[in-house]
């Protein structure tokens, strides 16, 4: 079945810092990548559209200078968290769809990022 | 925007016993995913609805698209430890059809 690889799984950065956390799709081309935020015991919170080869579009309230979205070929999207301070730290998920996007979304196994 | 409603918020049961969940909305879909998520993990679909009316099972789980396509409820029979985790309904919008919206989730806890 389709399998989404996220990676890193955890990260821990300083406060300042930029960190990427990188969304590959495995076995299936994926046209559109979603990137979720979700804090402790909440649901997943929509940040951004990723579409290849084009700009991301970005969820109300989501600072698309804060978290820099590249999405440059059918199998890879990657969400850059700019100059990153303790608020910042949470769960970050990624998922993808294929062509179309009317098969379900399958889900990366999620980056937890730490701003110290 | 779209809301998912999803209740129960969370249900402590014994192991053996079947759980219930649903999620309504104001707003119609066309399809209603079901997720579970581990802890420090990615939800994972458990089901996919297509059909007002559809019943659809994978393994003890079963769910239901309801045929007015504003709900849908998950059932799981005879739960097991294994079946703990936090369960969301999910339903795609917006113009892109992939575009999720996820309800709250329901925290499954199962004593053995």
């Amino acid at each position: 079945g389709a399998v989404v690889s996220q990676h890193p799984s955890r990260v821990i950065c300083k406060s300042g810092t930029s960190v990427k956390i990188e969304c590959r799709s495995l076995d299936f081309q994926a046209t559109t990548m979603f990137w979720y935020r979700q804090f402790p015991k909440q649901s997943l919170m929509l940040m951004a559209t990723s579409n290849e080869g084009s700009k991301a579009t970005y969820e109300q309230g989501v600072e698309k200078d804060k978290f820099l979205i590249n999405h440059a070929s059918l199998t890879l999207s990657t969400l850059t968290v700019t100059s990153a301070h303790p608020e910042d730290s949470s769960f970050y998920i990624c998922s993808a769809a294929g062509p179309g996007g009317n098969s379900p979304l399958h889900f990366g196994n999620g980056t937890r990022l730490t701003v110290t | 925007g779209q809301q998912l409603n999803q209740s129960p918020q969370s249900m402590f049961i014994q192991e053996g016993e079947d759980v219930s969940m649903n999620c309504t909305s104001s707003s119609i879909f066309n399809t209603w995913l079901w997720y579970k998520q581990d802890p420090g993990e990615g939800p994972v679909l458990l089901i996919a609805l297509y059909k007002a009316g559809e019943l659809t099972s994978n393994g003890r789980l079963t769910a239901q698209f309801g045929i007015t396509r504003k709900d849908s409820f998950l059932n799981i029979s005879a739960s097991i430890p294994s079946d703990v985790g936090i369960y969301f309904c999910a339903a795609p919008g917006g113009t892109s059809g992939s575009r999720l919206t996820f309800g709250e989730g329901t925290q499954l806890t199962v004593n053995p």
